[in-house]
């Protein structure tokens, strides 16, 4: 039982070259979530989905795409990357029915 | 959107004072509100939450309260100990799921 995993753990991008990280949880939960970590913002959220086949924005979804594969699989897609978005990615996912959010062990990413 | 505020955003205390964190929300769909420690390079982890219809919770050394009329909610930690040391966050979840988190708190605590 593996949880939530996240990949790649780390990565550096050029300035406006392309990428997918890639969330995937085992634990049957229907709500899956991005969230994008920097010094002294907190975790804000980039896009969510409620439930497999629906998907939302969050608070800073500018530059994001997003695609909930399966209940399974939720990933977020940079098309075009920028500086703006190096930072800590963090995917997590939850079961309605209980409240707690578990988290992926994050992905570094730098734009440069 | 939610908007979750948190204060303060750093905290220093003595080993074995009290630590209080506050948090206010600004949607009333809100629901639920959990609260998570990050430890340095590690993820959040969930440390305690409190449901709408509930006013306070206690967890051996931590406990949280819930004001709703007043969108207000807060973290304690009594007697804390170096290894709570760490980054606090509050969130508020609304009931289509929707999770949000305030900027979180860094607590030190000095021995």
């Amino acid at each position: 039982n593996a949880g939530v995993t996240q990949t790649p753990k780390f990565q550096v991008l050029k300035t406006g070259q392309s990428m997918t990280l890639q969330c995937a949880q085992d634990m049957n939960h229907n709500s899956m979530y991005w969230y994008r970590q920097d010094p002294g913002m907190g975790l804000r959220l980039i896009y969510y989905s409620a439930s497999e086949g629906t998907t939302d924005k969050g608070e800073v979804p500018n530059g994001y795409n997003v695609s909930r594969l399966n209940k399974r699989e939720f990933s977020l897609r940079l098309e075009s990357a920028a500086p703006s978005q190096t930072s800590v990615y963090f995917c997590a996912s939850l079961d309605g029915r209980n409240t707690e959010a578990f988290f992926g062990q994050g992905t570094r990413l730098t734009v440069v | 959107g939610e908007n979750v505020e948190q204060h303060p955003s750093t905290l220093s205390v003595q080993e074995g004072d009290s630590a209080v964190i506050k948090c206010t929300y600004s949607d009333s769909a809100s629901n639920y509100f959990p609260w998570y420690k990050q430890e340095l390079g590690k993820r959040p982890q969930l440390i305690i939450d409190i449901r709408s219809n509930v006013g306070e919770k206690k967890d051996q050394r931590i406990a949280v309260t819930l004001n709703k009329t007043a969108k207000h909610f807060s973290l304690h930690i009594t007697e804390t100990q170096p290894e709570d040391s760490a980054v606090y966050f509050c969130a508020a979840r609304r009931n289509d799921y929707k999770l949000s988190f305030g900027a979180g708190t860094t607590v030190t605590v000095r021995a």
